[in-house]
């Protein structure tokens, strides 16, 4: 069974509009890592939060970790057609060295 | 820097055919691990080794063997290819570090269809 939940499973946005995708765990995260994979290539780094209520920012690109340690949420804003691909959150698992991912959301932005 | 390298990039088999994924990393890791990528499924893991010497069975382990040839090499064999093992495969590698906890660095992929 999938650890991790990620919504929505896909966006098709306007250039220009601002998106946000989820990425929700039953359990407490200890380390949560968002990806991006754009088609045909393997997957980039975006960002990994550790800390309950951190927030980083990289571009246009905002990740967050909400108090709780049980969400994450990554927001775009002013989409563009670069930012198309599919995102993947991940976590680390507590014990032993694992991870686990979500199920991963495409995002195609028409401009 | 390398990184994570993986070799083939595409591959396409026939049933029954048996193929080995390479992969190599250049940072020194103790860790590396080979998932598949499916629609819908998200990143599964197949296998992992905590450190050379040593590999244990992820999520979908069957139909896959691993070798841990050395720290820098873990490679995937596939001894009699199924369609069902038509999938897009990363390799990935990973250090503990004591303030962030671990960061994870993946290949390219290697998409493989098997016909």
């Amino acid at each position: 069974s999938q650890e991790l939940e990620q919504s929505p499973q896909s966006l098709i946005v306007q250039e220009g509009k601002n998106l946000t995708i989820n990425c929700t765990s039953s359990k407490t995260l200890y380390g949560l890592y968002w990806y991006k994979q754009k088609y045909g290539e393997g997957l980039i780094f975006l960002m990994m939060l550790q800390k309950g209520g951190e927030e980083k920012s990289h571009e246009k690109i905002t990740a967050k970790l909400d108090e709780k340690k049980q969400q994450s949420s990554l927001h775009i804003t002013a989409s563009q057609p670069s930012h198309a691909g599919i995102y993947l959150c991940g976590a680390d698992k507590t014990t032993g060295n694992q991870f686990y991912f979500g199920t991963g959301t495409s995002l195609t932005v028409i401009p | 820097n390398a990184g994570v390298t993986q070799t083939p990039k595409f591959q396409v088999l026939k049933t029954g055919q048996s193929m080995t994924l390479q992969c190599a990393q250049d940072m020194n890791h103790n860790s590396m691990y080979w998932y598949r990528q499916d629609p819908g499924m998200g990143l599964r893991l197949i296998y992992y080794s905590a450190s050379e010497g040593t590999t244990d069975k992820g999520e979908v382990p069957n139909g896959y063997n691993v070798s841990r040839l050395n720290k820098r090499e873990f490679s995937l064999r596939l001894e009699s290819a199924a369609p069902s093992q038509t999938s897009v495969y990363f390799c990935a590698s990973s250090v503990v570090l004591k303030a962030s906890g671990n960061t994870i660095y993946f290949g390219e992929g290697s998409w493989l269809t098997v016909v």
